[in-house]
């Protein structure tokens, strides 16, 4: 089955830099990927997502990129603010056999220091 | 627009004792999943249905988990009878699949579950 390892476990950050969240996964397979993010008490909430067929996809502040080859894929926050301290988790899924579920990396907490 | 819908919120009870979690989702989609999530595992999925029928149980750990889903908007959780290692927070998502593409889950705030 797929599998999908994710780093740094911890990221902490000052307050206006950049934070990077790499993920790699196994299933050469897999045609989606999402990114989660999720804080104390709540569910995770989709933050932006990539399909296997396009490299790199922005939406204001975040950004993702998707490199098939390696089978990596990473988040990019850029302009990081207090809000954005949470725990964020890469996922992927959509192999072709079927597979919808999806198949989480264990996460990274992110902590935005004012 | 109402997002999935978990219930209780938190469930505490003693080992041995029946749990019954619930969840309502998104109106319109197609496909239900649950989850769990502790610290020791990260989210795993527990079994996933599609058009109300169980695709995949392959996560379900053991026969005193069941899940059904008699509706569209509707779908239930059960332990029993429940272990204090089964303490973890459950989530249920829904999704509107279609062909084998994946598509976004969108995830209700999920259920505290402890077992003293």
């Amino acid at each position: 089955g797929e599998n999908v390892e994710q780093h740094p476990s911890t990221l902490s950050v000052q307050e206006g830099d950049s934070a990077v969240i790499k993920c790699t996964y196994s299933d050469s397979a897999s045609n989606y990927f999402p990114w989660y993010k999720q804080e104390l008490g709540k569910g995770p909430q989709l933050i932006i997502d990539i399909r296997s067929n396009v490299g790199e996809k922005k939406d204001q502040r975040i950004a993702v990129t998707l490199n098939k080859t390696a089978k990596h894929f990473s988040l990019h926050i850029t302009e990081t603010q207090p809000e954005d301290s949470a725990v964020y988790f890469c996922a992927a899924s959509g192999a072709p056999s079927g597979r919808r579920a999806l198949t989480f990396g264990s996460g990274t907490r992110l902590q935005v220091q004012p | 627009d109402a997002g999935v819908i978990q219930s209780p919120r938190h469930e505490v009870t003693e080992m041995g004792q029946e749990v019954t979690l619930r969840c309502k989702p998104i109106s319109g989609h197609n496909s239900l999943f649950w989850y769990r999530q502790t610290m020791m595992r990260g989210l795993e999925l527990l079994i996933y249905f599609n058009n109300n029928v169980p695709i995949d149980d392959s996560g379900m750990p053991e026969d005193r988990f069941s899940a059904k889903m008699p509706n569209a908007s509707f779908s239930t959780l059960k332990i029993q009878p429940s272990e204090p290692r089964d303490s973890a927070v459950y989530f249920c998502a829904s999704s509107f699949v279609r062909q084998n593409k994946g598509q976004p889950q969108h995830f209700g705030d999920g259920t505290r579950l402890s077992i003293l």
